[in-house]
């Protein structure tokens, strides 16, 4: 099954912003919108956002989920050394009945 | 508060089985969604396994169609995940998840290794 692009890294400094990119296409992310992931290896998932900015509660309004036709992207502002983590974008795709999800953006706090 | 405990991981050699079950808590079970989803050593998420909240619809990815089977008990809420045919490539450490517009509860995983 196909899954979603994300770029496998991205470094930003302390206190910058990071915008992550997830390319999909009209079947998944342009249909119902992306979910939004962070990994911290050791720890089970944790969902930062769902159909595109709807935030559950307790998760930091440093983030921020958005969404350009069949591209999701997700904002972290104020980076913080806890942010360091994987971040996974993951949607329903109708097409095949199935969660897609991206390979992983491995986000370093510098 | 919502609890998700997965057990059922181990040691199998390959083309054996294996049966995995998530018990969960603190949220009207039969309301939801539940997946099964796996990350092998040094790999992203892969997403297995997904049922309704009723159990009528089943999806599976293309890499388990065939011979893992989702299932679950709304009486006993849990939900199980039956691994059949086990491959080396079925090494990984599993998790259940809630889904709730998306899979927003996980829980803590277990691992399954497929070694002879």
């Amino acid at each position: 099954q196909a899954g979603l692009t994300q770029p496998p890294s991205v470094s930003k400094g302390l206190g910058q912003t990071a915008t992550l990119t997830c390319p999909g296409n009209s079947n998944n992310v342009g249909n119902q919108g992306a979910a939004w992931l962070q990994h911290h290896q050791g720890h089970p998932p944790k969902l930062l956002s769902y159909r595109n900015n709807n935030r559950p509660s307790g998760i930091s309004e440093r983030f921020s989920a958005s969404r350009s036709g069949n591209t999701a992207s997700l904002t972290i502002t104020g980076l913080q050394p806890e942010d360091e983590a994987d971040y996974y974008c993951s949607a329903w795709d109708s097409s095949l009945s199935a969660w897609v999800f991206g390979g992983g953006t491995k986000l370093t706090v510098l | 508060q919502v609890q998700l405990v997965e057990s059922g991981g181990g040691v199998v050699q390959p083309g054996r089985s294996l049966r995995l079950s998530c018990a969960a808590s603190g949220f009207t079970f039969r309301n939801c969604a539940m997946h099964w989803v796996r990350q092998a050593p040094g790999k992203g998420l892969e997403w297995v396994a997904a049922t309704s909240h009723d159990g009528s619809n089943k999806y599976y990815a293309d890499s388990v169609k065939g011979r893992f089977t989702i299932s679950r008990d709304n009486a006993k809420n849990t939900v199980d995940l039956q691994m059949n045919s086990l491959r080396s490539e079925d090494t990984a450490v599993y998790y259940c998840a809630r889904e709730e517009g998306a899979p927003d509860y996980w829980g803590q995983g277990t691992l399954v290794t497929v070694s002879s």
